[in-house]
């Protein structure tokens, strides 16, 4: 079954380094998104990305983040200067459609901004 | 702005029916979705409304009443690896593609034997 692949599973940073974060979306999928979820918290949107161009984005996603799609197969979130507060799950998602379509979601990549 | 809330947990025995709750205030609507999600896990994908009325799909049920911005997810003949959280999800009305969709804090189950 197709699915979302997503690495590193986990990456341990010092605060102030840039963190550059890798998806894999399922490959007919046109539809891509990021979100996050600090341990015990809800999961949180992003970002959205479609025909290469971010279509909505949260109040979360300021100037420290950008998302690029640099090949035909990846999707990337970059955290320019990572804080504590970065620390979190972040999750890569894509979906066929996107009036109607689920999101399938990968496994998650652990950020810990020490 | 947009609220989803639902139940913070709730617990349940073996081979029961339990109905987690969903209620909702958005500036638009375009479907309803229900994820579950195990600890230190991805969300699944189970259901998914956008008309009232009620959709089944084995033992998980889900319905939806635009008019009150309500939903439930109705779980039968638990099982423990039903232990999980449920998330209820959102996708508001956008002019834009890949409108996202918005997550209420999730339920936890547990079930018990």
């Amino acid at each position: 079954e197709p699915e979302v692949t997503q690495t590193p599973s986990h990456q341990v940073t010092q605060m102030g380094q840039e963190v550059i974060l890798r998806c894999v979306p399922i490959s007919n999928h046109l539809y891509f998104y990021w979100y996050r979820q600090i341990l015990g918290q809800k999961v949180e949107f992003l970002v959205s990305f479609y025909n290469n161009e971010i279509s909505e984005k949260s109040e979360i996603f300021d100037d420290q983040f950008s998302v690029e799609r640099p090949d035909g197969s990846n999707f990337t979130l970059k955290i320019r200067s990572t804080k504590l507060e970065d620390s979190a799950m972040y999750f890569c998602a894509s979906s066929e459609t996107g009036g109607t379509g689920e999101l399938f979601f990968g496994e998650g990549s652990r950020l810990t901004v020490l | 702005g947009q609220n989803i809330d639902q139940p913070t947990e709730m617990t349940a025995t073996e081979g029961a029916i339990v109905q987690i709750n969903c209620t909702y205030q958005t500036s638009g609507f375009n479907g309803l979705f229900w994820y579950q999600q195990h600890a230190g896990e991805a969300p699944t994908f189970l259901s998914y409304n956008v008309l009232d009325g009620l959709e089944e799909k084995g033992r998980f049920s889900s319905f939806l009443s635009r008019s009150k911005g309500y939903s439930y997810l109705l779980l039968k003949e638990l099982q423990m690896k039903d232990s999980a959280s449920y998330l209820c999800a959102v996708r508001a009305r956008s002019h834009q593609a890949g409108t996202a969709l918005i997550f209420g804090k999730g339920t936890t189950l547990s079930v018990s034997s």
